[in-house]
């Protein structure tokens, strides 16, 4: 497509549970970029993915958190047994080789 | 640690009038800069870019200086807009990913 594109745009769970929210980069973007943004907050790095190289993971927060990317193309970061501090806008993007970061419009989860 | 930070958490100007939004960085080795605009409910929207071989760059109502003698970006806004209302952000690289300061929310007056 055009652009990045996320799903869910809204996602409410249950603390406790997992979910497992969706990136799809811009075709033949090779780098792609997980964020956190609470409100009001700016965008906190959590994972980076560049081709076929061991990912960037030192933005996660804790081991609840994980994402997984094939290739050059979606990826899903998933949070296990979820907590109400979870709670945030998740923004992913994608770059061809560092430069010209373009985002999707995040997935809002909320923590209930 | 490293940051990205900015100076004023909120700017009011009158439409119309030029707006400058600050921000300092501290990595030093960065050597790539972006400006964002987010708007209520999305994501960041890139505004410019600058890398670090430079000082200035312009593109349409918008201008980015850079002074890495003091580590200080700013992002000046011609003749602001009502439609330029939103948070700006600026990320400079690091290690191949962005970090992003917290924000300042612009406010256009009309």
């Amino acid at each position: 497509g055009a652009g990045v594109s996320q799903s869910p745009s809204n996602k409410v769970t249950e603390k406790g549970k997992d979910v497992e929210l969706r990136c799809d980069p811009i075709s033949g973007h090779t780098a792609l970029y997980w964020y956190r943004q609470r409100l009001g907050q700016g965008l906190e790095f959590l994972i980076y993915f560049q081709g076929n190289s061991a990912p960037d993971k030192s933005g996660l927060p804790s081991d609840r958190f994980s994402a997984e990317r094939t290739g050059e193309s979606v990826s899903t970061l998933t949070i296990q047994r979820t907590q109400q501090e979870d709670s945030a806008v998740y923004l992913c993007a994608s770059s061809m080789d560092g430069y010209g970061y373009t985002f999707g419009s995040g997935t809002r989860l909320t923590v209930v | 640690g490293e940051s990205v930070g900015l100076h004023l958490p909120t700017l009011s100007v009158q439409e119309g009038d030029n707006s400058i939004i600050n921000c300092a960085y501290s990595n030093s080795a960065s050597d790539y800069f972006i400006w964002y605009k987010q708007e209520s409910g999305k994501g960041p929207q890139f505004i410019i870019d600058i890398r670090s071989n430079m000082d200035k760059r312009q593109g349409q109502r918008v201008t980015v200086l850079l002074n890495k003698t003091v580590k200080h970006l700013s992002l000046q806004i011609a003749a602001t807009q009502p439609g330029d209302s939103a948070v700006y952000f600026c990320a400079g690289d690091s290690s191949y990913k962005l970090i992003f300061g917290s924000g300042t929310r612009l406010l256009v007056r009309p």
